[in-house]
């Protein structure tokens, strides 16, 4: 059973770094075609994909906030941790991570419960 | 990046009916097109995957359609439980991104 596990601070404070660490059990990230995704939810809003990194080490970034997003992997401590910086209340939102392999295809078929992060002075 | 546009944005139905929502790419995907389920305060449920494939443990009532540019999803007989919000998501290339979502309310 897959299952995945999202951390981090509530709250952080405008131009700060955020920090999440998504924990993960029941996969491998060192399986070929593996990838776990971050994506996000403003209140009331869509849903908006940030990141992805693969098996491989292979990592995709949103390109509006790709100077802000880094992704990595920790394979030994199956953990996918993504930093973003210089945070703004426009930021505050729900983060998610997501399982997914096979190039995409298969879509992310396992989600963490989310994490809310909120943005304020 | 690919756009990717949902219609509608809103829709009232009630219990057994027939609801389609459609997807549209900004250029061809392929069938890289999954579609998610998305309750209050839940994370989002994959439902289809492939544009057309049911996701194991998700009831034959959802189903996909689609390929290159416009894609359905269709539920045949709306149960209670049903009523939330759904979104596209492409995955042909990076960013995958999401439609604006299809909430499906209660008449």
């Amino acid at each position: 059973q897959i299952t995945l596990k999202e951390s981090g601070p509530t709250l952080v404070k405008p131009t700060q770094t955020l920090t999440l660490t998504c924990t993960f059990s029941g996969f491998s990230l060192s399986t070929s075609g593996v990838g776990v995704s971050w994506i996000r939810q403003p209140p009331g809003k869509a849903l908006d994909w940030l990141a992805l990194i693969f098996s491989n080490d292979d990592k995709r970034y949103s390109p509006s906030l790709r100077s802000r997003l880094t992704i990595t992997k920790d394979t030994s401590k199956n953990q996918v941790v993504l930093t973003m910086t210089n945070m703004d209340p426009v930021d505050t939102a729900t983060y998610y991570c997501a399982h997914s392999y096979g190039s995409g295809l298969y879509g992310m078929d396992v989600w963490g419960q989310g994490t809310t992060v909120t943005v304020s002075s | 990046d690919i756009q990717m546009t949902q219609s509608p944005s809103s829709l009232s139905a009630s219990v057994g009916d027939r609801v389609t929502i459609t997807c549209r790419a900004s250029q061809s995907i392929s069938s890289y097109l999954s579609w998610y389920q998305q309750k209050p305060g839940k994370a989002p449920k994959l439902l289809i995957y492939g544009a057309s494939s049911l996701q194991s443990g998700v009831p034959s009532t959802f189903s996909g359609s689609g390929s290159g540019t416009d894609f359905t999803l269709t539920i045949s007989c709306l149960q209670p439980e049903d009523f939330a919000t759904y979104y596209c998501q492409q995955s042909f290339t990076t960013p995958h991104t999401f439609g604006q979502g299809t909430k499906v309310e209660i008449k």
